[in-house]
């Protein structure tokens, strides 16, 4: 079983609706979680970061933690052609700085 | 204020030969990771430093792979008699380090190696 599991997409949505990314993880005990977003060709950059249950917003975006079915969402409002990325989920067994697993990411098409 | 910085930005390589790849953390950063990304593959976990800590190298795929941290700062990636399966993004990330705190990791622009 992989340790973080991600849709490999892509996932094609319409401008202006709202994109729904999902990621699950093996480890119960992992501790925090969170989306990076790649462009074609460039490194990960931070979106979001979530440590407890429940949903976090910030801006367009809003990260949702699920502890107890191992799961973990991102979903995008108002999705523009800009956000046509891969979308990494990542997950730390520890609170603190230890390496990340990551999923190996869902492509997302936002068509204008 | 500056990200993590990475040198070079590619690097083409014949099968056998040495690299160094050289990771600069963002300043005052004391934990530092090695992660490499393949061609429609996730981000592998290489190696870890935090502070004056002895390295987590338990992600190194072979001893052909070595890493440095020097003053606490910046990081060499050596990689001895490069194969081709060795081609691929060479990520670099660091972050506050501070222990028994909430950590987030920031990654630079990564060096491209391909090895002919």
């Amino acid at each position: 079983q992989k340790e973080v599991e991600q849709n490999s997409g892509p996932l094609s949505v319409p401008e202006g609706a709202i994109a729904s990314l999902n990621c699950t993880y093996s480890d119960r005990g992992s501790q925090s979680f969170f989306w990076y977003r790649q462009y074609s060709g460039k490194s990960p950059e931070l979106i979001m970061f979530i440590y407890s249950n429940g949903d976090k917003e910030d801006g367009r975006f809003t990260a949702q933690l699920n502890k107890a079915s191992q799961y973990v969402s991102l979903l995008i409002r108002d999705s523009q052609p800009s956000d046509s990325a891969t979308y990494l989920c990542a997950v730390n067994r520890n609170s603190g700085n230890t390496p990340l697993v990551f999923g190996k990411g869902t492509r997302l098409s936002v068509i204008a | 204020g500056a990200g993590v910085s990475q040198s070079p930005s590619n690097k083409v390589t014949e099968k056998g030969k040495d690299v160094e790849l050289r990771c600069d953390p963002i300043s005052g950063h004391t934990a530092l990771y090695w992660y490499r990304q393949s061609l429609g593959q996730g981000l592998e976990f290489l190696i870890y430093f935090q502070g004056n800590s002895a390295p987590d190298k338990s992600g190194l795929p072979s001893d052909r792979f070595s890493a440095e941290r020097t003053g606490g700062s910046v990081s060499t990636l050596t990689i001895q008699r490069t194969q081709q399966e060795d081609s691929a993004v060479y990520l670099c990330a660091s972050s506050p380090g501070v222990r028994g705190r909430r950590d987030t990791q920031y990654f630079g622009p990564g060096t491209r190696l391909t090895v002919l």
